[in-house]
């Protein structure tokens, strides 16, 4: 069946720093992918998604680009900043889950000043 | 509003008593999602109403969990003679219910449950 892994966290980074949390998933169709994320206290947002192979997401300076050789959506910023501090969920869509989002475990970022 | 509200934002109850999540999708979305999210656990998928059709309920844990969308809109969660492991935040989602993998769903604030 259709999964999604992601990196284990914390992951702990100074401000400005390059961030990049893997995901890899499994999927027999052609899936979509997305990034989620939720900040302390608040519910889960849409961060980016992308819909078919190469195509890159991108939001708020993160970026994914949907790699179907590898199976991976990894998440990646430039420059991190203390406010994005969150957690980050990757998730997938597509037929063989009648839709609905397979949600990785989620990875918790911390941006220390 | 724009956005999936859901009430009450904060609910603690006692063991054995009966609890009702509401969740108010966005407008003109058709399908409706339930999840729960235990304290540093990602995303349970609970139960999935699309327009008309059957809810598929193959997430709800236990019988003492039920869920109705009344006219297709208002979404209510009831879990019955509630128990400690059912603490956790409950998410409601939205989606326009399009039967395609690019179907975003739109999530609320969550209503977090504490069963003393």
């Amino acid at each position: 069946g259709n999964s999604v892994t992601q990196m284990e966290g914390p992951v702990t980074l100074s401000e400005e720093a390059f961030l990049t949390i893997n995901c890899t998933y499994t999927a027999t169709g052609y899936p979509s992918l997305f990034w989620y994320v939720q900040y302390p206290g608040e519910g889960l947002q849409l961060l980016l998604k992308a819909t078919k192979a190469d195509d890159k997401g991108s939001n708020k300076g993160f970026e994914a680009t949907y790699r179907k050789e590898t199976t991976s959506f990894h998440l990646e910023k430039g420059s991190v900043q203390v406010s994005d501090s969150a957690v980050y969920f990757c998730a997938l869509s597509d037929l063989d889950s009648n839709y609905q989002l397979i949600w990785g475990a989620g990875t918790k970022l911390i941006i220390k000043p | 509003g724009a956005g999936v509200s859901q009430s009450p934002s904060n609910k603690v109850t006692e063991k054995g008593k009966d609890v009702e999540l509401r969740c108010d999708p966005i407008s003109g979305h058709t399908a409706l999602y339930w999840y729960r999210q235990s304290l540093g656990q990602g995303l349970e998928f609970l139960i999935y109403f699309q327009g008309n059709s059957a809810p598929d309920k193959s997430g709800l844990p236990s019988d003492r969990f039920s869920a109705e969308r009344t006219g297709g809109s208002v979404s209510t969660l009831t879990i019955q003679r509630t128990q400690q492991e059912d603490s956790a935040v409950y998410l409601c989602a939205s989606s326009l219910g399009q039967v395609s993998s690019t179907d975003t769903q739109y999530f609320g604030p969550g209503t977090r449950l504490t069963v003393l």
